[in-house]
């Protein structure tokens, strides 16, 4: 268990629909990261805040969106839903920037279907 | 910007057989981090190098960070089942934001 948390686990939702997806960092960690990994496919890095605000910005498409609250949890948000946004969507946390503490943990994932 | 390579792409081994694979790049890295991705879960960490030439092991898995600083080595001896899965190397860059390998997929063949 790395202690990173995500919820839903899975999520199937229709075409055009708009969903939100949770995740709790690590206890301690500053950093959340979004990545979006399709099937057979590598990692692909969306986002990452740092302690609330927005760090770096990877593939993340313009109607998907995030934000890290004041308690440090995470919320990735896709809207207007594409069947190809159909992916597995990981969170990581990790401590803050520096070589070492960007080592990052991984949450279990949360499975989009869009049918 | 900065690219990692992995190799090979796919492997195909027997239950028992020593699996090698590396994570190469044209720029220099200051850390190594090798992470292995079950079906339908999250990477997790194995093994992390911070030091040119250090080699650390994890069990039947040892990694070595090059001494260039530009690759990095992953073997597992006398593989199992379980070690099925895509394993992928990563290392910050400059901005201390993780550059990913493409992986390497291990099958064991039947």
């Amino acid at each position: 268990d790395s202690g990173v948390t995500q919820t839903p686990k899975h999520l199937i939702t229709a075409t055009g629909q708009r969903v939100t997806l949770r995740c709790s960092p690590r206890s301690g960690d500053l950093s959340v990261y979004w990545y979006q990994q399709s099937l057979d496919q590598g990692l692909q890095f969306l986002i990452q805040y740092y302690n609330g605000e927005e760090r770096a910005k990877g593939n993340i498409l313009e109607r998907f969106s995030a934000q890290q609250f004041p308690d440090l949890h995470s919320e990735l948000n896709l809207s207007s839903l594409e069947l190809g946004d159909s992916a597995l969507y990981f969170c990581a946390s990790s401590v803050s920037a520096g070589d070492r503490a960007s080592t990052q943990y991984f949450g279990p994932g949360t499975r989009l279907t869009v049918l | 910007g900065q690219q990692l390579n992995q190799s090979p792409q796919s492997m195909f081994i027997q239950e028992g057989e020593d699996v090698s694979m590396n994570c190469t790049s044209s720029s220099i890295f200051n850390t190594w981090l090798w992470y292995k991705q079950d079906p339908g879960e999250g990477p997790v960490l194995l093994i992390a190098l911070y030091k040119a030439g250090e080699l650390t092991s994890n069990g039947r898995l040892t990694a070595q960070f090059g001494i260039t600083r530009k690759d990095s080595f992953l073997n597992i001896s006398a593989s199992i089942p379980s070690d099925v899965g895509i394993y992928f190397c990563a290392g910050p860059d400059s901005n201390y934001q993780l550059i990913w390998g493409a992986g390497t997929k291990l099958i064991i063949k039947p």
